[in-house]
This record gives C-alpha cells, sequence and structure tokens, in this order.
C-alpha cells in the first residue's frame, strides 16, 4: 500500500530565507508525487508534480521539489520565503502501476513565514 | 477552462439531520470525482471516489454516501448525521489519465451541533 510521511507538523523560516519541507514516501512501484497548499478555509491547490524525468521539479509561486528515489523523498523548497507562503502543504503520492486512480495525501505541514 | 463548484460553503446542522452537499464541474467530461474529509484542518480522507456515472468507490465504512447522478455532478449525503460528522468537505475532480492531477473545490465547512 502506498503511504506518504511529512514528519515536520510545523517549519518557521524567517522571510527571505530558503525553506524546506520535507516529504517521504512508500510505494512498492514508480511513484507519482505532488505537492499542494491550502490557504486558511479554502481548498487544495496544486503545486507541482513529478511523473519522470529531471529530479528537480519547478512548479508554482517559485516553489520547486527534488525527487530522491533512494531517499524515497520529495521535499519541496524555495530560495527566498515569503510571508504570503504561509499556509498549509501537502505531500501526495500516487502509484500508477496498481491501476488506483486515488491520491494519497500526508498529514500535512504547517510553513509559518516571520516577517 | 474547467472549474469546479461546491456548495454550500458553510453548514450548520442538527443531529439526525438530513445532509446533501453538491459538487459540479464545467469544462470537462467524464472526470473522476472525489470527495474528502478534512479534520482539525489537517490531513485528508477520502471518502468516495467515482470514475463514471453510478460507479463510486467508498473507502471508509461511515455515516455518509455518495451519489453521482450526472457525469459532472458528485453529491455527498447522509441520512442522519452525527456529531463526527463536523469537518471540512473537499470535492475534487481529475481527468483520469496521465498523471491524474487532482483539482479541487472551495469546500464546504460543515458543524453539526
Amino acid at each position: 500500500a502506498q503511504s506518504v510521511a511529512q514528519p515536520e507538523d510545523q517549519v518557521n523560516v524567517a522571510e527571505g530565507n530558503p525553506l524546506t519541507v520535507k516529504c517521504t514516501y512508500s510505494v512498492s512501484g514508480n511513484p507519482y508525487l505532488f505537492w499542494y497548499v491550502q490557504y486558511p478555509n479554502r481548498g487544495l491547490q496544486f503545486l507541482l508534480k513529478y511523473i519522470t524525468g529531471d529530479n528537480l521539479v519547478k512548479g508554482s509561486y517559485g516553489f520547486e521539489a527534488e525527487f530522491n528515489k533512494s531517499q524515497t523523498s520529495f521535499h519541496l523548497k524555495k530560495p527566498s520565503a515569503l510571508v504570503s507562503d504561509s499556509a498549509l502543504y501537502f505531500c501526495a503520492v500516487r502509484e500508477p502501476d496498481t491501476g488506483r486512480r486515488a491520491l494519497t495525501f500526508g498529514s500535512g505541514t504547517r510553513l509559518q513565514v516571520q516577517p | 477552462s474547467q472549474t469546479i463548484h461546491q456548495w454550500p460553503a458553510t453548514l450548520v446542522q442538527p443531529v439526525g439531520s438530513p445532509l446533501s452537499l453538491e459538487c459540479t464541474v464545467e469544462g470537462t467530461s467524464n472526470p473522476n470525482l472525489y470527495w474528502y474529509r478534512q479534520a482539525a484542518g489537517r490531513g485528508l480522507q477520502l471518502l468516495f471516489y467515482s470514475i463514471g456515472i453510478d460507479q463510486i468507490s467508498s473507502e471508509v465504512p461511515q455515516n455518509l454516501s455518495a451519489s453521482r447522478p450526472q457525469d459532472r455532478q458528485f453529491i455527498l449525503s447522509s441520512k442522519k448525521l452525527l456529531l463526527s460528522d463536523s469537518g471540512f468537505y473537499l470535492c475534487a475532480w481529475s481527468n483520469g489519465q496521465g498523471p491524474n492531477i487532482q483539482y479541487f473545490g472551495a469546500g464546504t465547512r460543515l458543524s453539526v451541533l
């Protein structure tokens, strides 16, 4: 069965500093990996995905993520954090080889960017 | 472009009352549709997903049911709400092909009192 772990409930970073939000996954085959962001009382917004190819994928709002197969990780990064990046971030995985179409989400990490 | 509509945005219902939440998608055909519940602003629990009309899979046994009467309409229902049904309900769609990126509605906050 596929699973996702986000080990940090909250990440605090100062505005202008780089940020990293961690995600590890467990699948039996090749994964499709996703990051979503949620602002208060809103739905989730898609940020970026890894399907195949280059391990570094770029997404919306200056975010990027690095796929590391040996460490089964897909950490979200941004070189310079903004206060407006403060939100709840979810990592998700899908294992296409199983035919299952639904995503499995992590528990979420709250990012707090201090001015 | 595709859009997803979910309503109502907020709902307060007494225990034992029925529930009907509606989700519709525009700009695409034969989408995969999903209902999630988010408790306490954190993890998402997949409740139901549908790959076509009258093709619905339930992920967890519970007090809720889902129906898909039309291709782009997905309804979440309950005959009798429980206190534990309170939460933030999110509808999502995907095109069912390729990476299957899911796109979410704005959500319904349900409070059962």
